[in-house]
């Protein structure tokens, strides 16, 4: 079964400064990876997706993230933090089960963001 | 703004009660999948819809049940509510062109923040 690992409940960052998200996947087959992020009392917005197109995906807001199945690593990245990152991100895998399919959320990560 | 808007934000219930959950989806998208957000986690995914039929479910036990409607409109039903079901339920929608691998993007709507005393 498809499953992903986010390292670290809380990631502190100064403004400015680089942000480093982590994933791990684990998968038997090439995977579908995603970022949400989730502000409070929000929903969840989709930042990046990886599709097994380019390893390198752009998303919004700046964030990028990086395949690395040698690693199976898919860790989201933003050079300069912004005050408005502060958010709960959540790393997910894409699952098909027989004729359905499912998003198979890590456990999150917040991004706190100090001045 | 997502399209997709949920009702009621914030609810509390009694344990052993029933509770209806509902979601309205952008026009066009005929899959709607609903995901429980417990404290502190991750969501989990409930079960999917597809054209009005349910053609995928997670770990829940049948007490959770669901229908999606025509209009676009979708139900998430809970029986005999117990303390453990109080989280965050989020319905998610997009446009599916089939059953098959669809990666396009999942539009969430806020959530129905349920609390069960």
């Amino acid at each position: 079964a498809q499953s992903v690992t986010q390292l670290g409940s809380h990631v502190s960052v100064s403004e400015g400064a680089l942000v480093l998200l982590r994933c791990n996947y684990s998968s038997s087959v090439p995977p579908y990876l995603f970022w949400y992020v989730q502000y409070p009392n929000q929903g969840l917005q989709l930042l990046l997706k990886y599709t097994s197109a380019a390893t390198l995906v752009k998303g919004i807001n700046g964030f990028e993230a990086e395949f690395k199945k040698s690693e199976t690593s898919f860790h989201l990245t933003k050079p300069s933090a912004h005050m408005s990152d502060a958010a709960e991100y959540f790393c997910a895998s894409f699952s098909m089960n027989t004729g359905f399919q499912k998003l198979v959320f890590g456990t999150g990560t917040r991004l706190l963001v100090s001045p | 703004e997502t399209g997709v808007t949920q009702s009621p934000t914030h609810l509390i219930k009694t344990r052993g009660q029933q509770v209806t959950l509902r979601c309205s989806s952008q026009s066009g998208h005929n899959t709607v999948s609903w995901y429980q957000q417990a404290l502190g986690q991750g969501p989990q995914f409930i079960f999917q819809y597809y054209r009005e039929e349910e053609n995928g479910r997670g770990n829940f036990p049948p007490r959770f049940s669901g229908l999606q409607f025509p209009n676009y409109s979708s139900e998430l039903n809970v029986n005999a509510l117990e303390l453990d079901d109080s989280a965050l339920y989020l319905c998610a929608s997009r446009y599916s062109a089939g059953t098959g691998i669809n990666t396009g993007e999942l539009f969430f709507g806020e959530g129905s923040r349920l609390t069960v005393l």
